[in-house]
């Protein structure tokens, strides 16, 4: 099966930078991708990895190491409204199933200001 | 970008009733949609694959006759919650994509109440 772990909860101050960390474990290995999601809504595409190295995308950036079943995101200048969960999520197509998608536990980010 | 339209956003029903939720792709076509429960401060849990013109895979402990799930077209998937009890209330959300190497996108949700 595939399984993903992820911090519950991380605390960071307004402007500062933040990472998330993630290792899973999972067959047929695609991608790592990384969603946002705030209380009461639905998740939001943040970035994938699907080759090793640091991806960056305005202040979010994401990193994998495949060798290391290792990814993390890193949010620079962090903003009061990035407070939400953050979910990394391994796409992956496990022997004889189809393409999908399962997320870790979620890692729930509080803001301080 | 990919926009995929989930309807209801928001619904209420009694005990013992049915609910079907509508998952639309709108300006792709979606061979594979999935459907997802999320309980309160929980990660999302796959349900099931639903495949076009094919029986939809369940995920382990996911009762078939209880959460059926046709996608009889490209652009259209849907979950039924049959008999509903009171532990069925959760949010469900469909995801549709898989058009490039980028993420799926998601429907805005569906919070289910069961009374």
């Amino acid at each position: 099966g595939q399984s993903l772990e992820q911090p519950s909860e991380v605390t960071a101050v307004e402007g500062a930078i933040v990472q998330i960390n993630c290792t899973y474990q999972t067959s047929g290995f695609y991608g790592l991708s990384w969603y946002q999601q705030h209380d009461g809504g639905a998740p939001t595409f943040l970035s994938y990895n699907a080759l090793d190295g640091l991806e960056e995308t305005g202040r979010f950036s994401s990193f994998l190491s495949r060798s290391d079943s290792y990814g993390y995101l890193l949010l620079q200048e962090l903003q009061m409204k990035d407070s939400a969960s953050y979910f990394c999520a391994v796409r992956a197509r496990p022997r004889n199933r189809d393409d999908k998608i399962i997320f870790g536990k979620g890692t729930r980010l509080h803001i301080l200001p | 970008g990919a926009v995929v339209s989930q309807h209801p956003s928001w619904v209420i029903c009694k005990s013992g009733t049915s609910v079907k939720i509508e998952c639309r792709s709108l300006d792709f076509q979606a061979t594979t949609m999935f459907w997802y429960r999320q309980f309160p401060k929980q990660s999302l849990m796959l349900m099931a694959t639903s495949n076009e013109g094919s029986k939809a895979t369940y995920e382990q402990g996911v009762e078939k006759d209880k959460f059926l799930i046709n996608h009889a077209s490209l652009t259209l998937s849907t979950l039924t919650v049959t008999s509903a009890h009171p532990e069925d209330s959760s949010f469900y959300i469909c995801s549709a994509g898989g058009q490039s190497q980028n993420g799926y996108t998601f429907g805005s949700g569906t919070r289910l109440t069961v009374v």
